[in-house]
């Protein structure tokens, strides 16, 4: 079956960087487009980034372009996340998705990996 | 960007009852291309509509989308307790993909 692992979060200080991991297994990762979506505590969603099977494509929200980093290793089933001059409204659970072959919506989701951003 | 308004917030109803939930867009969302999702607190959501009307692999007859345009509803034919959650729609026809705030099912 499809899952989703994500890892690497924490607490880190505002101006301070993180990589964040998502593991995949269950489905050919190769084949599929990924996002990664953050909720901030107690709030909704937030599409954050997405990049294609190859990686040749990828996408920013505003309010990370230029701090965050979307990369994939195919070969090794992982999507990654670097993020760089944080800040106190990246708090949130961090969702690594499978975005489906039918359109930019998501059909599997990880269970998430908490960042917190706070001195 | 496509700003999305769910509502009620907050709709407190009891088993067996049937809900409707509401996400109304900014502009147009183009080919229907909104989805909905399940969320149990402290789990990941779970897709249960794509395309405004079709079910996700899995998901209970009793949930079914509706609407086009910028008028798109979510029902839920006949509450089960499992059913108590937050419901987000999502736009995906447009540049960047958005989400509503949600909608909180709650048991009366």
């Amino acid at each position: 079956q499809v899952q989703l692992v994500e890892s690497g979060g924490g607490l880190v200080k505002p101006g301070g960087s993180l990589r964040l991991s998502c593991a995949a297994s269950g489905f050919t990762f190769s084949d599929y487009y990924m996002s990664w979506i953050r909720q901030a505590p107690g709030k909704g969603l937030e599409w954050v980034s997405y990049i294609s099977s190859s990686g040749s494509t990828i996408y920013y929200a505003d309010s990370v372009k230029g701090r965050f980093t979307i990369s994939r290793d195919n070969a090794k089933n992982s999507l990654y996340l670097q993020m760089n001059s944080l800040r106190a409204e990246d708090t949130a659970v961090y969702y690594c998705a499978r975005d489906s072959f039918t359109g930019y919506y998501f059909d599997y989701w990880g269970q998430g990996t908490l960042v917190t951003v706070s001195s | 960007e496509i700003v999305l308004t769910q509502s009620p917030g907050t709709l407190s109803l009891s088993p067996g009852e049937r809900a409707t939930l509401s996400c109304r867009a900014s502009q147009s969302v183009s080919s229907s291309y909104l989805a909905w999702y399940q969320q149990k607190p402290g789990q990941a959501p779970r897709l249960l509509i794509y395309g405004a009307s079709s079910r996700a692999t899995g998901i209970p007859d009793r949930f079914s989308g509706s609407g086009s345009g910028t008028d798109f509803t979510l029902t839920i034919s006949r509450l089960e307790p499992e059913d108590f959650a937050v419901y987000y729609c999502q736009q995906y026809g447009s540049s960047p993909q958005t989400f509503g705030q949600g909608t909180r099912l709650e048991i009366k």
